[in-house]
């Protein structure tokens, strides 16, 4: 049971690149987020979904876009990366009966130069 | 808009002293408060969580202090010990079909030995 897993766990990306985040988790959770955390900003909600085929924006979704092809898997994408996404991104799962217990993945430490 | 307000930003206590971080909110819809904790390098975990109907609740060394009336709620950590240095992060749940966690900034915790 490893829980949540996150991959890559760093990357380096010039400007303008692009990538893909990969989240996957192991204990058939519904819902699913991606959050990054920046200095003295706490964590930012960024996409979620609720089940396998949906996704909805959260806080700060500009700039990345996501997918949720299968129940387990969890994507970000970042288009064309910016300095500005340069960040610790966070991705996190919960079941249906503890909503408030998100389970976090190791998280993926981004610079983008 | 930051709907959750977490204070302080960081925090330092000796060994056997009392930690103290305090949250506010002025959402009334939240309807279950959880604390995470996070250590260096890691994702944030659930440490302990609280409904509103309930002033107080215990674990172990850790105990949540919830007002409801106020608004606030807050996390004591007695006898705080070198091993509780993290960062600690409040956070708020919707009612309804809302799925998300709203989080506090953060507070940078350390105990010195």
């Amino acid at each position: 049971n490893a829980g949540v897993t996150q991959t890559p766990k760093f990357r380096v990306l010039k400007t303008g690149q692009s990538m893909t985040l990969l989240c996957a988790q192991d204990m058939n959770h519904e819902y699913m987020y991606w959050y990054r955390q920046d200095p003295g900003m706490g964590l930012r909600l960024i996409h979620y979904s609720v089940g396998e085929g949906t996704t909805a924006k959260g806080e700060v979704p500009d700039g990345y876009n996501v997918s949720r092809l299968k129940k387990q898997n969890f994507l970000l994408g970042l288009e064309s990366a910016a300095p500005s996404q340069t960040s610790v991104y966070f991705c996190a799962s919960c079941g249906i009966r503890n909503f408030y217990e998100q389970y976090f993945g190791p998280g993926t430490r981004l610079t983008v130069t | 808009q930051q709907q959750v307000k977490q204070s302080p930003q960081s925090l330092i206590v000796q060994k056997g002293g009392i930690s103290i971080i305090n949250c506010a909110y002025e959402n009334t819809a939240f309807d279950y408060f959880p604390w995470y904790q996070q250590f260096p390098g890691k994702g944030p975990a659930l440490l302990i969580a609280i409904r509103p109907d309930v002033s107080e609740k215990k674990e172990g060394r850790f105990t949540i202090s919830f007002n409801k009336s106020a608004k606030q709620f807050s996390l004591h950590i007695m006898d705080s010990q070198p091993g509780d240095s993290a960062t600690y992060f409040c956070a708020a749940h919707s009612g309804g079909s809302n799925y998300k966690l709203t989080f506090g900034k953060g507070t940078l915790l350390t105990v010195n030995p």
